[in-house]
C-alpha cells in the first residue's frame, strides 16, 4: 500500500491559464474522488469515478471543470480558464467498493492551486 | 439533505487533559460516519469509522468516537491529549454510493 499519490503538490499560474492535476490511487481500490478544501473549510466533493466511469458530478464543478480515469486507474483533473475562485487544495481520495457500500476514503496530500 | 455541523471551530487543551470535539450530522438514512485528522498542508488521515453495530467505536492513536442516534451525533474522544494531537479534525457523513460530506473542521491546540 504505497498510498494516494497527488501530483504536483503545488501550482501557481495566471488566471486564464489551464493547468491539469494527476492522481494515482491505491491499486486495487476501484473508486476515485476529487474534492476542493479552501482555507477553513471541509473538502467539497466534486467527482467521483468507479473504475473508468464517473458515476457523479457535483454542481461546484462547472464547465472548466472535467476529470477523467481513463483505464480506471490514475485520474487527471484539468481546469481549463482558471479564475482566482479556483485557488483551492484539490484532493484526490480512493476507496474500495461496490454500489451503495461505504469504505473508508484514503486520501492523498493535495494540489495547492494558487492563481496570481 | 445531508449535512455535517462541528460546532466548535477551535478548541485549546492542555497536553494531557482529555478531549471531546463534537459533530453532529443531517442525513434521512442510517449513516457511515467517519472521523478524519488533518495536518498542514497534507491529506486527511482516516481516525475511526462508524458503520454499525457497537456505537462506541475505537481508531488509531487512542481516539474514540459515540454514536448517538437520538442525539444525530457522533463526537470524538481521547482521554489524554499528546502535544503531537495539534491538527484540524473533520468529521464526515457517508451517503449512499460513498459520497462524503465533509464538515467544516475544528482546530485543535494543545498547550504544554
Amino acid at each position: 500500500d504505497t498510498g494516494v499519490s497527488q501530483n504536483p503538490r503545488h501550482k501557481i499560474t495566471k488566471r486564464g491559464q489551464n493547468v491539469t492535476f494527476r492522481c494515482d490511487p491505491i491499486s486495487e481500490h476501484n473508486r476515485l474522488y476529487w474534492y476542493r478544501q479552501t482555507l477553513g473549510q471541509g473538502p467539497e466533493f466534486l467527482t467521483y469515478f468507479q473504475n473508468e466511469a464517473q458515476l457523479e458530478k457535483s454542481r461546484l464543478l462547472s464547465d472548466r471543470f472535467s476529470a477523467e480515469r481513463p483505464k480506471g486507474s490514475f485520474s487527471t483533473l484539468e481546469i481549463q480558464r482558471t479564475e482566482q475562485g479556483d485557488s483551492a487544495m484539490y484532493l484526490c481520495a480512493s476507496s474500495t467498493g461496490q454500489g451503495a457500500t461505504n469504505q473508508p476514503q484514503h486520501f492523498g496530500d493535495g494540489t495547492r492551486l494558487s492563481i496570481l | 439533505a445531508q449535512s455535517v455541523t462541528q460546532p466548535d471551530i477551535h478548541i485549546t487543551v492542555s497536553e494531557g487533559a482529555s478531549l471531546e470535539l463534537r459533530c453532529n450530522y443531517s442525513y434521512g438514512a442510517t449513516p457511515y460516519l467517519f472521523w478524519y485528522v488533518q495536518s498542514p498542508g497534507q491529506g486527511l488521515q482516516l481516525l475511526l469509522k462508524y458503520f454499525s453495530g457497537d456505537t462506541l467505536v475505537q481508531g488509531i492513536k487512542g481516539f474514540e468516537a459515540e454514536f448517538k442516534r437520538s442525539q444525530s451525533s457522533f463526537n470524538l474522544r481521547k482521554p489524554s491529549v499528546h502535544w503531537s494531537d495539534a491538527a484540524e479534525y473533520f468529521c464526515a457523513v457517508g451517503t449512499y454510493g460513498n459520497q462524503f460530506y465533509f464538515g467544516t473542521g475544528t482546530s485543535l491546540t494543545v498547550i504544554p
